[in-house]
């Protein structure tokens, strides 16, 4: 059974800070995707990343996937109260029978 | 601009009652998955169709029926429900290795 373990688990900041959320496992994952929930909706989906080392941004948020592709990390710089909300990494593997591995989660309160 | 659609949206049942959760998505989406999201568990995975006329166990299946009817819906079923069930249960779709959808829940208690 794979595993993802996310840290923290809870996060409290105050708006201008910078953050950073860890994702690992001991499992290898063909690809490694990031999401935002924001309460009574379904998470949507922040980034894909697929390469070991890759590393890729949007806007303030710095997404990297580890060389071995067992782990990844999510910066964000200078945190608005808009980036409030649950964060959850997820590792994808399988060929014709894809499924992702959830990690439980960060909830991140960003206070203005 | 639908993309994945979940019914009903709140229930509450009694133990031992059944109910089906209906999912649809118009994205043309081949694999169809569903999820329950209970505090500090994550997003654990019941079921999914990898494609139309085939579904696979997930992570806990247990107490869960579902039907692939047709490219479009995927449905899951609870035959009698216990009060363990109470949870937020998601329907995500996705082409075969791509990013997943979600529709916004189902909110079921059962009592």
């Amino acid at each position: 059974t794979q595993l993802l373990e996310q840290s923290p688990q809870f996060l409290s900041i105050q708006e201008g800070e910078n953050l950073t959320v860890y994702c690992n496992s001991s499992s290898v994952f063909s690809s490694l995707q990031w999401y935002r929930q924001e309460p009574g909706e379904g998470p949507v989906l922040l980034v894909t990343v697929v390469t070991g080392g890759e590393v890729k941004k949007l806007k303030r948020l710095t997404f990297q996937f580890g060389d071995a592709r067992k782990d990844s990390s999510l910066h964000i710089t200078a945190a608005q109260p808009g980036d409030t909300g649950l964060y959850l990494c997820a590792g994808g593997s399988g060929g014709s029978n894809y499924k992702l591995t959830f990690g439980k989660g960060t909830l991140l309160t960003v206070n203005p | 601009n639908a993309g994945v659609t979940q019914t009903p949206k709140f229930q509450v049942l009694k133990t031992g009652q059944s109910m089906t959760l209906q999912c649809a998505q118009d994205m043309n989406h081949n694999s169809m998955y569903w999820y329950r999201q209970d505090p500090g568990m994550g997003l654990r995975l019941i079921y999914y169709s990898a494609s139309e006329g085939t579904t696979d166990k997930g992570e806990v299946p247990n107490g869960y029926n579902v039907s692939r009817l047709n490219k479009r819906e995927f449905s899951l079923r609870l035959e009698s429900a216990a009060p363990s069930q109470t949870s937020v249960y998601f329907c995500a779709s996705s082409r075969t290795s791509g990013p997943q959808h979600f529709g916004d829940g189902t909110r079921l208690s059962i009592l």
